[in-house]
């Protein structure tokens, strides 16, 4: 079975531009959540998706937005860059929350 | 809510054992996940432990307490490929993993 895959896999883009991450999951998981990880704070959680519906939510302002296909693919857009959003993106796939499967993530950096 | 605590960073010899611990605070405790993370790599999943007690895998063993919220992870003959992060992250049924902010395992010759 093929992994979780992410694209791009690194972007820059400098403050008040905005951008979309994709993710698309492992066949048969409907569940995709999305993972902020940086040095200073850890892996933070943003979102999940099931079944195109956004089921839980972490604790980001509303400049970090998501959607998920009917696929199960998954983006996930961040509007008015700010330099702190800096950061590893990570997305995972899953069945079950207590294993989730994570992609090799998309570097953002916001200049 | 949520707390979550795990050393920052643990140093250990090659081939020695070194234990990374884990206490948590959650409601609707199902049980505890163990991830390793390598410097620019992906998390991956080590293990899951939903009842007390030990659960080993080859050289990485896994324990819960769940009177006492707390777990460990064992990794036994450090190898210097075990030099990496390690997330614990207590599962609460049908919503997000914390992960916090992890134990950066260096292991030295």
């Amino acid at each position: 079975k093929a992994g979780v895959t992410q694209t791009p896999r690194y972007l820059i883009k400098t403050r008040g531009q905005q951008v979309t991450l994709s993710c698309s999951p492992i066949s048969g998981h409907r569940s995709v959540s999305w993972y902020q990880q940086t040095p200073g704070q850890g892996l933070q959680f943003l979102f999940e998706y099931f079944s195109e519906t956004q089921r839980n939510k972490g604790n980001f302002p509303g400049r970090f937005s998501g959607r998920q296909f009917s696929n199960s693919r998954s983006e996930m857009n961040v509007s008015t860059l700010e330099l702190g959003d800096s950061a590893l993106y990570l997305c995972a796939s899953s069945l079950d929350w207590n294993e989730q499967f994570f992609g090799p993530g998309t570097r953002l950096t916001v200049l | 809510g949520q707390s979550l605590e795990q050393p920052s960073e643990v140093t250990a010899v090659e081939g020695a054992i070194v234990q990374i611990n884990c206490t948590y605070q959650t409601s609707g405790f199902y049980g505890l996940s163990w991830y390793q993370q390598h410097d620019g790599g992906a998390p991956t999943f080590l293990s899951y432990n939903a009842l007390d007690g030990l659960e080993e895998t080859g050289r990485f063993s896994s324990f819960l307490s769940r009177s006492d919220s707390y777990g460990y992870l064992l990794l036994q003959e450090l190898q210097m490929k075990d030099s990496a992060s390690y997330f614990c992250a207590p599962y609460s049924g049908n919503t997000p993993l914390v992960f916090g902010k992890g134990t950066r395992l260096s292991v030295i010759a």
